[in-house]
């Protein structure tokens, strides 16, 4: 049964830590998205990626968030300085080739920043 | 732009009640549109898709049809369990990119 991995599952951290979320996408998906979940915002793309290459980031604040795919079997998400605010839980996402397939999600990174 | 909109939970029910959760979207073209789950602490997971007009997807007893005449594809489901509380997003896809635009989900509640 494939899935999304997501590590960790679980970070907690001080104000100006730098934080990295990893990803593994389905193997054979090429497409990777990043979401930011909230109880004030809901659910927030961060970022997209097909074939590793940056498609849409527009959603992420540019300033302190980044967002690489090194190769096609992991992608990162990186927070540096992180903020209370950032306090979230961010969730990975994969797609497989064909018009009309979805997404397949991870179960998250929940992410406090103290 | 392409968006949905959903009705705004939480929606309470008992075991055993009928379920309907609206959703609406406003899209050019022919969208495919989704319903995804997120059950406490899990991210979300495809419930059921549609990709045309008239189309009725289903799964786990859940049930909705695309309604292209009226924008909207509500969720059903004939008798609901306490299983079922979790958060439920209607979503659209108007692209080949996998891209989707989500809703504002909507929480449900089964009491037993």
């Amino acid at each position: 049964d494939a899935r999304v991995t997501q590590t960790p599952r679980h970070k907690v951290t001080e104000m100006g830590q730098e934080v990295t979320m990893r990803c593994q996408p389905i193997l054979g998906h090429n497409t990777v998205f990043w979401y930011r979940q909230t109880m004030m915002q809901g659910l927030e793309l961060l970022a997209y990626f097909r074939n590793r290459a940056p498609l849409d980031d527009s959603g992420m604040p540019k300033d302190r968030f980044s967002a690489e795919m090194p190769d096609a079997t992991l992608a990162t998400l990186k927070i540096q300085p992180s903020e209370p605010r950032d306090s979230a839980v961010y969730f990975c996402a994969s797609g497989s080739p064909g018009p009309l397939d979805t997404q397949y999600f991870g179960p998250g990174t929940r992410l406090t920043v103290l | 732009g392409d968006s949905v909109t959903q009705m705004e939970g939480p929606v309470t029910l008992s075991e055993e009640a009928f379920l309907t959760i609206n959703c609406t979207y406003t899209a050019t073209g022919y969208p495919s549109l989704f319903w995804y789950v997120q059950y406490p602490g899990e991210g979300l997971q495809l419930l059921l898709k549609a990709t045309k007009a008239d189309d009725k997807g289903s799964n786990k007893g859940f049930e909705a049809t695309y309604r292209k005449e009226t924008t909207s594809f509500h969720l059903e489901k004939g008798s609901v369990q306490v299983s079922d509380s979790a958060v439920y997003f209607c979503a659209l896809s108007n692209n080949a990119g996998n891209m989707l635009t989500f809703g504002g989900g909507t929480r449900l509640m089964v009491k037993p």
